[in-house]
């Protein structure tokens, strides 16, 4: 069964200063790597994807993140935080199963920006 | 297009009673997820449709919980004799049938009291 890590509860980042949010996943085969955001009160809303390929994908609102198989990591990374990035961040790993895509999350990793 | 809906947003329960939570998929959208996601945690898998047909249900946490999609669109979560530990937010979430990515709707917060 896959598993995923978010090993930083809480992470505050001044606007303006770059960000990471780590990321290790568990699974037997090649991964499909997910990373969401949650605005309080809201659903989930996918900020980048990666199934194969290129191993630095781009996502939507500036974000980007590396798949590192010999590390089992999918880092989140932005360069520049804005105070709207504010929110609670989800890493999954999705296994294809019987025809559809079972996703297990991580415990998610809230972000605060302060001014 | 309109995305997933979920209605309501929030319901308050008091313990025993049953609630019905309902799911309106984006058109045409195959897949249908429930997650269940309680305070400080991620989601959690609960059950899986395929058009009408529920293929797995192995995250139902007991046989309180029945999830149905009669006509292959809408989808109702029912939760029987609600428990304080159903506390949570639930997530509903549509996809194609052969497309990776999951939508989510905006969930429908669950108070057991």
């Amino acid at each position: 069964a896959q598993s995923v890590t978010q090993p930083d509860i809480h992470i505050t980042v001044s606007e303006g200063a770059s960000l990471e949010l780590r990321c290790n996943y568990s699974y037997g085969a090649t991964p499909y790597l997910f990373w969401y955001v949650q605005s309080p009160g809201q659903g989930l809303q996918l900020l980048l994807k990666y199934f194969s390929g290129d191993t630095l994908v781009q996502g939507i609102k500036g974000f980007e993140a590396e798949f590192k198989r010999s590390q089992s990591s999918f880092n989140l990374r932005k360069p520049s935080v804005h105070w709207s990035d504010a929110a609670e961040y989800f890493c999954a790993v999705g296994a294809r199963s019987g025809g559809y895509q079972k996703v297990t999350f991580g415990i998610g990793t809230k972000l605060q920006v302060i001014p | 297009g309109a995305g997933v809906s979920q209605s309501p947003r929030y319901k308050v329960a008091k313990r025993g009673q049953d609630v019905a939570l309902r799911c309106d998929p984006i058109s045409g959208h195959v897949s249908l997820f429930w997650y269940q996601q309680a305070l400080g945690q991620g989601p959690e898998f609960l059950t899986y449709f395929q058009n009408e047909a529920q293929l797995d249900k192995s995250g139902l946490p007991s046989d309180r919980f029945f999830a149905e999609r009669p006509e292959g669109s809408v989808s109702t979560l029912k939760i029987q004799r609600t428990q304080q530990e159903d506390s949570a937010v639930y997530l509903c979430a549509s996809s194609g049938l052969a497309d990776y990515e999951q939508y989510f709707g905006p969930g429908t917060r669950l108070t057991v009291t």
